[in-house]
């Protein structure tokens, strides 16, 4: 089955710094990459996707690449805020067959 | 539009005991997925319950059961509560319609004592 790396763990950016958040999957059949932010006590929420016919998406300060030969895709934020700090999900799926990766801890300094 | 619900935001049940979580998804969404939140494990899959059929499934054991109404609003029960089920139980639904996107209810946090 699919199994989802996601790197690094943990991650500690000075305010206005650039994040990069790494995932990588095994499955060549998964066609969709989300990413979730989730806050303390709060739900995931979607903040970009990707799906495998595109190599790269942006949205404001947020973007994702994708490298279907190589099977990972990254997150990037830019200028990031305080209230950017959240823990970070990718997952892959094919169909609603979704495989999250165990989770980047972003901390913002600011 | 309102987002997706999940009954009880808060559950304490003993070991031994049976529980049902409740997950309405968001109007128009016919798919609900569920999945089990734990600090240790991370987010990982249930199941996934589209027009009523359940349709993928997760490697958990038979005590994890759901199913899907008419409605789309849907359930999961967990019989014969162990401590390592006290989670976080997240529902998401999804249009299906040309689209994968998933989006989460506030989860129902379980503890089992």
């Amino acid at each position: 089955g699919e199994n989802v790396e996601q790197h690094p763990s943990t991650l500690s950016v000075q305010e206005g710094d650039s994040a990069v958040i790494k995932c990588t999957y095994s499955d060549s059949a998964s066609n969709y990459f989300p990413w979730y932010k989730q806050e303390l006590g709060k739900r995931p929420q979607l903040i970009i996707d990707i799906r495998s016919n595109v190599g790269e998406k942006k949205d404001q300060r947020i973007a994702v690449t994708l490298n279907k030969t190589a099977k990972h895709f990254s997150l990037h934020i830019t200028e990031t805020q305080p209230e950017d700090s959240a823990v970070y999900f990718c997952a892959a799926s094919r169909g609603q067959n979704f495989v999250f990766g165990p989770g980047t801890r972003l901390s913002v300094l600011p | 539009k309102a987002g997706v619900t999940q009954t009880p935001r808060y559950l304490i049940k003993t070991r031994g005991q049976q529980v049902t979580l409740s997950c309405s998804p968001i109007s128009g969404h016919r798919s609900v997925s569920w999945y089990q939140q734990t600090p240790g494990q991370g987010l990982q899959f249930l199941f996934e319950y589209f027009s009523e059929t359940q349709r993928n499934k997760g490697n958990f054991p038979g005590r994890f059961s759901g199913r899907q109404f008419s409605n789309s609003r849907s359930e999961m029960n967990v019989s014969t509560l162990e401590l390592g089920d006290s989670a976080l139980y997240l529902c998401a639904s999804s249009l299906e319609r040309g689209t994968y996107e998933q989006y989460f209810g506030p989860g129902t946090r379980l503890t089992v004592t």
